[in-house]
C-alpha cells in the first residue's frame, strides 16, 4: 500500500524556469510533510517542510504548497538552476500522534538543462 | 541541523558474511533511524533505535537479520547479517533534530554490494 505517491518519475526543465514536483498521499493522519533532495552517492538533504496547519511554506527559491482536501502537495523551485538536478523525495509523517516514521514517495528525478 | 557520519562509506562483501555499519552524530539525540534504499527504490525504514532500549523494527525486518546497537546518545550501529545479493542497498542512518524535532536529517549512507 503506497501511502505517499510521486507519479512522475522524471521531470525536465529549462534553466531559469519553474520546476513543479508533485506528491499525493492517502493517509489522512499525516500532518507533517517534507521534501528532500538526493544526489547520487549521497544521503538525502532536507529542503523544506510544512505542517498541516499551513497551506504554504517558502524558503528562498523553494516553496511547498499543501492542499489537505486533495491530499496533495507540491514543491516549486523558482528559478531552476542546473545544480537543482537531483532526485527529489517527498515524505510524510503523523507527528502529532507520536508516530515518528517517515513514509517516502518513490522520488522524481529533476533535470535542469541550459 | 545535526552532522552525521557513517562508516564505511561503501563495501563489497561476500554472501554469507556480515557487515556492521557505524553512525556517529555530532550532538546528543534521542532517536536514531536506520533506512534502506534498494536500487531504483525509495527509502524504507528498517528500525528505530532509542538509547537504552531495544530497537523497534518495521514489518519485514527482524533483529536476527539486522541487529542494532545504541550504546549512547551519539552513536549507533546496524549489522547486516548473513548477507545475500538482495541485501545490496544503500543503508542510511538519520536523526530527528531542529526546533520542531519533526525533521529527520540523514547521514551520507553506506553503499553495500553483496556478491
Amino acid at each position: 500500500d503506497q501511502q505517499v505517491k510521486q507519479n512522475s518519475p522524471s521531470l525536465s526543465v529549462q534553466e531559469g524556469r519553474i520546476s513543479i514536483l508533485n506528491c499525493d498521499y492517502t493517509n489522512s493522519m499525516f500532518d507533517y510533510f517534507l521534501w528532500y533532495k538526493k544526489y547520487p552517492a549521497e544521503g538525502p538533504t532536507f529542503l523544506i517542510s510544512i505542517s498541516s496547519i499551513k497551506d504554504k511554506n517558502e524558503d528562498g527559491r523553494f516553496t511547498v504548497f499543501l492542499n489537505k482536501s486533495a491530499k496533495h502537495l507540491s514543491l516549486h523551485i523558482v528559478p531552476s538552476q542546473p545544480g537543482d538536478s537531483a532526485v527529489y523525495f517527498c515524505a510524510a509523517s503523523a507527528a502529532s500522534g507520536g508516530y515518528n516514521k517517515l513514509i517516502f514517495g518513490a522520488g522524481t528525478r529533476l533535470a535542469v538543462h541550459p | 541541523s545535526a552532522v552525521i557520519s557513517q562508516k564505511p562509506s561503501r563495501d563489497i562483501c561476500q554472501r554469507g558474511t556480515s557487515l556492521t555499519i557505524q553512525c556517529q552524530v555530532d550532538s546528543q539525540v534521542t532517536m536514531m533511524f536506520w533506512y534502506r534504499q534498494q536500487p531504483g527504490q525509495s527509502l524504507t525504514l528498517i528500525a528505530t533505535a532509542n538509547q537504552g532500549s531495544e530497537a523497534t523494527y518495521e514489518s519485514g525486518f527482524v533483529i536476527d537479520k539486522f541487529p542494532i546497537s545504541r550504546p549512547n546518545l551519539t552513536f549507533s550501529t546496524l549489522t547486516v547479517s548473513n548477507m545475500s545479493p538482495e541485501d545490496s542497498s544503500i543503508y542510511l542512518c538519520s536523526v530527528r533534530s531542529g526546533s520542531t524535532e519533526e525533521t529527520q536529517y540523514f547521514g551520507p549512507g553506506t553503499r553495500l554490494l553483496v556478491l
